[in-house]
This record gives structure tokens, sequence and C-alpha cells, in this order.
């Protein structure tokens, strides 16, 4: 399986700020993506990110809010731009593993925003 | 679009006694993959077990074992010998490939809560 870190592991921001989260992976993959498990839920996807092309980003999410670079195959950035409470969560980086249909976790980013 | 539906918000089961947890989905395809995370309260998502749909038997991980059944849309998760390390959110998981974009769908249920019980 993949060895997934994430920076940082949790965070409180003001509202109106932004926050950087940072994924990185021990080995090269071709996507990665970025999910969103608010408080008590379920996880949601936010975009997936492909090295060298824009991020595909779910319906209710959009790329100014959410802006994602992807500038290797083994590195990958998240930004929650703008915060306000309801941004609240724990964001989370996965890839796909090796064997067909397996993706991993990294540890998550828990932001609380006040 | 797929859904998954874990009926069982919260569950609890003596320590060294064997809990199932329910899970069914919804799908017209016939290729996919079923999967069981674990989420501890560190918050690490850990993959549990993986079945693939086209396979009858069912997949097992030490303690951890799911009864598939594909006509029935059903896939729950036996855990054995409970351990308290095994208090947990499970999630249960379906994955189709998307064509169109390249890549693997992955939907979530919402999870169940279990507590073992020293």
């Amino acid at each position: 399986s993949a060895v997934i870190s994430q920076k940082p592991s949790r965070d409180i921001c003001q509202r109106g700020t932004s926050l950087t989260i940072q994924c990185q992976v021990d080995s090269q993959v071709t996507m990665m993506f970025w999910y969103r498990q608010q408080p008590g839920q379920s996880l949601t996807l936010i975009a997936t990110a492909n090295q060298g092309s824009e991020a595909t980003y779910e319906s209710g999410f959009v790329i100014d809010k959410f802006p994602i670079s992807r500038p290797n195959l083994t590195f990958s950035t998240l930004t929650v731009s703008n915060m306000s409470p309801e941004d609240s969560s724990i964001y989370l980086c996965s890839v796909e593993g090796r064997l067909a249909g397996t993706r991993y976790f990294g540890p998550g980013t828990r932001l609380t925003v006040t | 679009a797929q859904t998954v539906t874990q009926s069982q918000p919260e569950m609890s089961v003596q320590e060294a006694e064997t809990v199932t947890l329910s899970c069914t989905y919804d799908t017209s395809e016939n290729n996919y993959y079923l999967f069981w995370y674990k989420q501890p309260p560190s918050r690490q998502m850990i993959l549990v077990i993986r079945q693939e749909a086209y396979k009858q038997q069912n997949a097992t991980e030490n303690r951890f074992s799911v009864n598939f059944q594909k006509a029935a849309k059903s896939f729950s998760l036996k855990i054995s010998d409970s351990q308290l390390g095994d208090t947990a959110m499970y999630f249960c998981a379906f994955m189709k490939h998307n064509s169109g974009a390249g890549s693997y769908q992955l939907t979530f249920g919402k999870g169940t809560k279990l507590s073992v019980i020293p």
C-alpha cells in the first residue's frame, strides 16, 4: 500500500483566510483525490488531480474555492480559500493503489474555522 | 448513480464476541469492487477488506470476513473475536470504473459506529 502524509495534521483558522494542505506520497501515482468529511458525516469527493492538467471538480465544488496544484507525480496541494465555519471538516488526500480498484487515504487534516 | 446504505448508525459488541455490520448497495453495473474501511478516532481511513464482484468467494482478512450476496446487492462485514482496537467508524464503499474520467468512482455509505465493550 502507498504511504501518504499530509500537512498540517490540524489547524484552527480565522474566517476569511486561506489554508493550503499538502499531500505527499511515497511512490509515483497518476491520480490523486481530495475528499472532505464534515463532522459526523461520510466522505465526499472534492476533486481529482492529474499531474500536468487542471483538476476535475465534483458537483458543488469550484476551483476558486478549492484550488488544487499537482506539480509532480508524488505531491499535491489543496487550498481552502476565504474560509467560513462551514468549511470546518477533515480533508483527506487519497491515491489509487497498484491493485485495481483499491484506494488509500492519508491521515487527514482537521480544519476548524472560527 | 450508485448508492450505498448502512442501516445501522451505531452498534456495540462485547470484547471477544462476533459482530456483523450490514451494507446494501444499488447499481446496474456488473463489474465493480466493494470495500470496508475503518476510521478510528485518529481519523485515518484504513482499508479493511476488498471484494471483487466477479469473484463468488467471500474475501477474508484475518478476523474480518464478508458475506457478499451479489444478487441481493448485500455486502456485510463480520468481525470475529472483537478487540478494543476495533472500536471505530466503519464505512462500506462501492467502486466502479468511470471510463469517461479514466478513473474509478468511489461511493461511501454513511458509516456505522462500532464500540467494543471490555
